[in-house]
């Protein structure tokens, strides 16, 4: 069973470009959840999907992060447009239960270079 | 608000030695607790956790166990190897069913032959 997927899996762009980062969930997973870890600090919560709903946004840092999961199947994070600060490793997840991260599996990441 | 507390590293140890990560929390309720491991090149990957107070994770060689009382949950290791050289994260889960796990910042781990 292929797990988590993620790409890129590092990805350079200047101040002002648009990126976009896509996740791939394991089949069947309705829950998918992004996080972010900034210059070596705590991993953060961004938003949480169900299906193809948001089911919490709370984390996401400002308007210029735009996260879309048509269909229900892969995710995409788009950032537009990038500033230095959202240097950083991008994780995404998925499970299967409802409600609860215990059992979501986390790709290897995307890590993004603002320059 | 909730957080996650780890020491700083790097952790550098030589091929046996005994390890200890320490993690303190900050939480409403009675969270779950966890430990994630990142291996260099791959995805974070759950360790262990443990979901309610005196409860003892453990996986691989690794325990943990949940102190209500000091808020601890320390990773503790009797024998590193050097496959062992990883970025360790705390982590909890409120309950209540929320969906999100707060991470404390990592510790890396270097293990040495």
């Amino acid at each position: 069973e292929a797990g988590v997927t993620q790409f890129p899996s590092h990805s350079v762009i200047e101040k002002g470009q648009t990126v976009t980062l896509r996740c791939d969930p394991i089949s069947g997973h309705d829950n998918l959840y992004w996080y972010r870890r900034v210059m070596g600090k705590e991993i953060k919560f961004l938003l949480h999907f169900v299906k193809e709903s948001k089911q919490d946004e709370s984390g996401m840092p400002n308007n210029r992060f735009l996260a879309e999961r048509t269909g229900g199947t892969y995710s995409t994070l788009k950032v537009q447009p990038a500033e230095l600060e959202d240097s950083g490793v991008y994780f995404c997840a998925s499970s299967q239960d409802p409600g609860t991260p215990i059992g979501a599996f986390f790709g290897q990441g995307t890590r993004l270079t603002v320059v | 608000g909730d957080s996650v507390t780890q020491m700083e590293g790097p952790v550098t140890l030589s091929e046996e030695a005994f390890l200890t990560i320490n993690c303190t929390y900050t939480a409403t309720g009675y969270p779950s607790l966890f430990w994630y491991v990142q291996y260099p090149g791959e995805g974070l990957q759950l360790l262990l956790k443990a979901t309610k107070a005196d409860d003892k994770g453990s996986n691989k060689g690794f325990e943990a166990t949940y102190r209500k009382e000091t808020t601890s949950f320390h990773l503790e290791k009797g024998s590193v190897q050097v496959s062992d050289s990883a970025v360790y994260f705390c982590a909890l889960n409120r309950s209540g069913g929320y969906n999100k796990l707060i991470f404390g910042a990592g510790t890396r781990l270097a293990v040495h032959p």
